[in-house]
């Protein structure tokens, strides 16, 4: 069965410096897609971005970038210029036919 | 754009009692989901919609009902709520499957409390 693995329940990180969220999954499959969400302290789950596995170009969203390893199965969420607004929950996700969720990462921006 | 809307945002039960959870969505989407979410522990798929008048069971079904009567509606019942359904519930929808790569839109969740 395909898991989700977030290894980092907490992280903090300085206002304007860069942080790094790990997530590491198990799948059998080649075709599969893969997402960062972030939950604020307002709960409601927003998708921050999206990541097709057959596509070898690393996925990013502004502030946000991913880093791929598909042979590795790791999909980690780079924020940089990190800011107040970004303190949150972020949930790493993977699909195929189904939706599996990871535990989640609690951000913490320091000023 | 209200997106998807849950009610009611907040509810403290008795054991036993039973209640419903409204989650309607205004996108017009096929897709629709309910999730709990406790701490430590992510997402759990509760049940799940791939359109008006269908339902299916997710991850963790037991002790809930849902019923999919109109496209933009999706109701979570517990019958016979039970100390262990405390938690904070989850409405989604999707235009696509959330398997197949749909993104998935949220509710702003309902904190339930049995005692």
């Amino acid at each position: 069965a395909q898991t989700v693995t977030q290894s980092q329940p907490e992280m903090s990180v300085q206002e304007a410096e860069t942080v790094t969220l790990s997530c590491t999954y198990d799948t059998s499959e080649s075709d599969y897609y893969l997402f960062w969400y972030k939950q604020p302290p307002s709960r409601q789950m927003i998708l921050v971005i999206r990541q097709e596995a057959y596509k070898q170009q690393n996925a990013t969203e502004n502030r946000f970038s991913v880093n791929f390893q598909k042979a590795a199965k790791s999909f980690s969420l780079k924020i940089s210029d990190s800011q107040l607004g970004d303190a949150a929950m972020y949930f790493c996700a993977y699909s195929d036919y189904q939706l599996i969720w990871g535990a989640g990462t609690k951000l913490i921006i320091k000023p | 754009n209200a997106g998807v809307t849950q009610t009611p945002k907040f509810r403290v039960l008795k054991t036993g009692q039973s209640m419903t959870l409204l989650c309607a969505q205004d996108m017009n989407h096929e897709y629709m989901y309910w999730y709990r979410q406790d701490p430590g522990m992510g997402l759990r798929l509760i049940h799940y919609s791939v359109g008006e008048g269908t339902t299916a069971k997710g991850e963790v079904p037991d002790g809930y009902n849902v019923s999919r009567l109109k496209k933009q509606n999706f109701l979570l019942g517990l019958e016979s709520a039970a100390p262990s359904q405390t938690s904070v519930y989850f409405c989604a929808s999707s235009y696509a499957r959330g398997g197949n790569g749909g993104e998935l839109f949220f509710g702003e969740g309902s904190r339930l409390t049995v005692l």
